[in-house]
């Protein structure tokens, strides 16, 4: 079974600077996706940034990139330029591309907090 | 477009009875599945529907059951409840394989 871990339980940024979550699987497909949700407080979780393994290059979204290495089995997130807005519950996904299902299997999460 | 709908927003009740939950995928979305998100368990697979066919169960006991409609709308039906299923229940519906889009949840306490 596929298994997602956020080892960072809460972490802090001061606005405008840059901050990166971090994220690793245990996997032994090859092809799956990637994801990070962001979950505000009482609002519903929206896609950040998705990336498919089969792509080398790293999914980039505005102020959002990822950093992924697929040998390593490592998926982290990058901020750049937080904002306010930012502060949320950030989960990293994973999801299989063999099984027929779009279940996602999720981490803990990261609590980000912003800094004014 | 309207996105996942789910009703209610928050319900109390009181163990051993039941709740039914309610899913409105967005239009055109086949596929929708449900996952449960505590404090200490995170967020966790209950079960996915496609075409009115689960294709795909967690690891949770016979108590949470779930169906799709002809129209793509889903319940779940959680029975003899428990103070530890106490959590917020959140639907989601796909299109294909690269993204899910959540509702806003359903906080069921169980007192």
């Amino acid at each position: 079974a596929q298994t997602v871990t956020q080892s960072q339980p809460e972490m802090s940024v001061q606005e405008a600077e840059t901050v990166t979550l971090s994220c690793t699987y245990d996997t032994s497909e090859s092809d799956y996706y990637l994801f990070w949700y962001k979950q505000p407080p009482s609002r519903q979780m929206i896609l950040v940034i998705r990336q498919e393994a089969y792509k080398q290059q790293n999914a980039t979204e505005n102020r959002f990139s990822v950093n992924f290495q697929k040998a390593a089995k490592s998926f982290s997130l990058k901020i750049s330029d937080s904002q306010l807005g930012d502060a949320a519950m950030y989960f990293c996904a994973y999801r299989s591309l063999g099984t027929g299902s779009y279940q996602l299997t999720f981490g803990k999460g990261t609590k980000l907090s912003v800094i004014p | 477009k309207a996105g996942v709908t789910q009703t209610p927003r928050y319900l109390i009740k009181t163990r051993g009875q039941q709740v039914t939950l309610s899913c409105s995928p967005i239009s055109g979305h086949r596929s929708v599945s449900w996952y449960q998100q505590t404090p200490g368990q995170g967020l966790q697979f209950l079960f996915e529907y496609f075409s009115e066919t689960q294709r795909n169960k967690g690891n949770f006991p016979g108590r949470f059951s779930g169906r799709q409609f002809s129209n793509s709308r889903s319940e779940m039906n959680v029975s003899t409840l428990e103070l530890g299923d106490s959590a917020l229940y959140l639907c989601a519906s796909s299109l294909g394989p690269g993204e899910l889009f959540f509702g806003e949840g359903s906080r069921l306490t169980v007192l």
